[in-house]
C-alpha cells in the first residue's frame, strides 16, 4: 500500500486561531515532507521530518511547527492563521536511503484550509 | 536557492499528437529531475525522472530531456491519450543521502481532445 493519507480534506479556520493538519503513512517511510500550494504557484517546501530530526526552510521558519510522535505520523501546525495561510497543503514521504526508489516522493490528496 | 520554471502553463493537443513541456532550473548543482503527474480530484504520482549523468532517458511513451548546458529539462509525450490529461509537474533537486528537497515549478495543464 503506497498510501498517504491527510485528515481532514477540507478545513476553515478563522484569523488568529490556530491549525493542525495530520499526515500519515503506512509504508515505514523515514521521511515525511510538507508542502504549501496555491493556486498557479508550484508547491513550496515548508518543512520536512528525517527520522526524528525536522527540518524546516528558512523562509518559513518562524510561521510552521511539526511533530512526528512516531514514524507513521507528522502534524503540520500554525500557530495563528492568517489569509494568507489559505492553501492546500500536500504531505508526501519517501524511502529509506539506500533502499530502491528513494528519491520518488508518494504524496497525499491535501488538505484545503480556508481562512476567514 | 534552486528556482525551477516550468514554461507552458496550459498546453492541448490532439489525440495521437505529441506533446512537450519545458522546464528550466537555475542551480548547477542540481542533479536529479523528476516529473509528477496530478489527474483530476487526485494527488501528485511519481511518472519518470532523469539524472544528470544521462541527457535522456525513455519510459513507454515518455521521453526526459536534459541539457545541462542551458539548464533545462523536457518532457516529451508521443502518442498522447485522453488519459494524459492532467496537470505535469517538473521538479529539480540535489539529492542527498538522507532526503530528497524538490523544488518544484508552478505546473503544465495538458488537455488531450479527441
Amino acid at each position: 500500500d503506497t498510501t498517504v493519507k491527510q485528515n481532514p480534506r477540507y478545513k476553515l479556520a478563522r484569523v488568529g486561531k490556530p491549525v493542525n493538519l495530520i499526515c500519515s503513512q503506512t509504508m515505514n517511510h523515514d521521511t515525511m515532507y510538507w508542502y504549501q500550494k496555491k493556486p498557479n504557484q508550484a508547491p513550496k517546501l515548508l518543512l520536512f521530518y528525517y527520522d526524528k530530526i525536522l527540518n524546516r526552510e528558512a523562509d518559513t521558519f518562524e510561521k510552521f511547527q511539526s511533530s512526528r510522535p512516531n514514524n507513521s505520523f507528522c502534524s503540520l501546525y500554525i500557530g495563528s492563521a492568517g489569509l494568507e495561510y489559505s492553501a492546500m497543503y500536500l504531505c508526501a514521504s519517501s524511502r529509506d536511503p539506500g533502499t530502491g526508489d528513494a528519491e520518488t516522493l508518494y504524496f497525499g490528496s491535501g488538505t484545503r484550509l480556508t481562512v476567514l | 536557492g534552486e528556482k525551477v520554471e516550468q514554461h507552458e502553463s496550459t498546453l492541448s493537443v490532439r489525440e495521437g499528437d505529441s506533446a512537450v513541456i519545458n522546464c528550466t532550473y537555475t542551480d548547477t548543482a542540481s542533479s536529479y529531475f523528476p516529473w509528477y503527474k496530478q489527474e483530476a480530484g487526485k494527488s501528485l504520482h511519481f511518472v519518470i525522472d532523469i539524472r544528470s549523468n544521462v541527457d535522456r532517458k525513455q519510459s513507454q511513451r515518455l521521453i526526459v530531456l536534459l541539457d545541462k548546458k542551458a539548464k533545462r529539462f523536457s518532457l516529451h509525450i508521443t502518442a498522447t491519450q485522453p488519459e494524459d490529461s492532467a496537470i505535469y509537474f517538473c521538479a529539480a533537486s540535489m539529492l542527498s543521502g538522507s532526503f530528497n528537497k524538490l523544488t518544484f515549478g508552478a505546473g503544465t495543464r495538458l488537455a488531450v481532445c479527441p
